[in-house]
C-alpha cells in the first residue's frame, strides 16, 4: 500500500517561532500536494496547496517546500501563532483502483504556546 | 453556503445494532468520500464514489457499506457495529477535477459498546 509519511507527529513551538513539519511519499500519480489544517471538533480544511511547476509557494506566514528528487515536502509556519495550534495533514494525490485517490499522512498536533 | 453535512455528530449504539450515518453535500460535486480518523492513524478512506450509483472501496472498508442514489447524498452504513469502529467519521466531497480541495464534513464521532 502506498503511503505518505508524516513527521513529526507531534509539536510544541514557542509564539514567534517557526513550525516545520515534513512528508515523504513513495510514488504519486502527479506532482500535487496540499496541506489540510483542522481545529479540534472540525473537519480538515484545505490550507494551501503546490503545483507542480514550481518548488516553493507561500501564502502568508505558510510556504510549502517541495523537493521532486528526493520526493519530499514540507510545512513551514513563520511567527507561529496560538491561534495556530491544530492538526496539519500532508496528503498526496496517489494512483487507487482506475482513479487518483488523496492519501493523507498521519497528521501532527502542533502546540503554539505563548 | 457550500457545504457538506453529516448526521447524526454524536452517536453511542451496541454491538450489532445497524446504524447509518447520512451526508450530504450542496456544491453539485462528482466524487463523495468517507474517511475514519483514528488517534495516531490519521485519516483513512473507507468508501469513495465518484458519481452516482459508481462506489468503490478505499483503504479500510470491511465492516462498512454505502450506496449513491443520489448526488448529493453518500449514507455510510454500519449493518452490524462492533467496538473496533469506534471512530470519528468525517465525509468529504469534490468536484471531479480539482483533486486536492476536498470539502469536509464537521464529523459524526460514534462510540460502539
Amino acid at each position: 500500500q502506498q503511503q505518505v509519511k508524516q513527521s513529526p507527529q507531534s509539536l510544541i513551538v514557542q509564539k514567534g517561532g517557526i513550525s516545520i513539519i515534513n512528508c515523504a511519499y513513495e510514488n504519486t500519480a502527479f506532482d500535487y500536494f496540499p496541506w489540510y489544517q483542522q481545529f479540534p471538533g472540525k473537519g480538515p480544511a484545505l490550507l494551501i496547496a503546490i503545483r507542480p511547476d514550481v518548488s516553493e509557494k507561500k501564502e502568508g506566514r505558510f510556504t510549502i517546500s517541495f523537493n521532486k528528487s528526493a520526493k519530499q515536502f514540507s510545512l513551514h509556519i513563520m511567527d507561529s501563532q496560538p491561534g495556530d495550534s491544530a492538526t496539519y495533514f500532508c496528503a498526496a494525490p496517489l494512483q487507487g483502483a482506475g482513479s487518483y485517490q488523496l492519501t493523507f499522512g498521519k497528521g501532527t498536533k502542533l502546540s503554539v504556546i505563548p | 453556503e457550500a457545504q457538506v453535512t453529516q448526521n447524526p455528530r454524536y452517536l453511542i449504539t451496541v454491538t450489532g445494532k445497524k446504524l447509518t450515518v447520512t451526508c450530504s453535500q450542496n456544491m453539485n460535486h462528482e466524487y463523495m468520500s468517507w474517511y475514519r480518523q483514528d488517534p495516531g492513524l490519521g485519516l483513512r478512506q473507507i468508501y469513495y464514489s465518484m458519481n452516482v450509483e459508481v462506489t468503490d472501496k478505499g483503504d479500510v472498508p470491511e465492516g462498512y457499506k454505502v450506496s449513491r442514489k443520489e448526488k448529493r447524498n453518500f449514507p455510510l452504513i454500519l449493518e452490524s457495529p462492533s467496538p473496533n469502529q469506534t471512530s470519528l467519521y468525517f465525509c468529504a466531497s469534490r468536484n471531479r477535477v480539482i483533486l486536492s480541495e476536498q470539502y469536509f464534513g464537521p464529523g459524526t464521532r460514534l462510540t460502539v459498546t
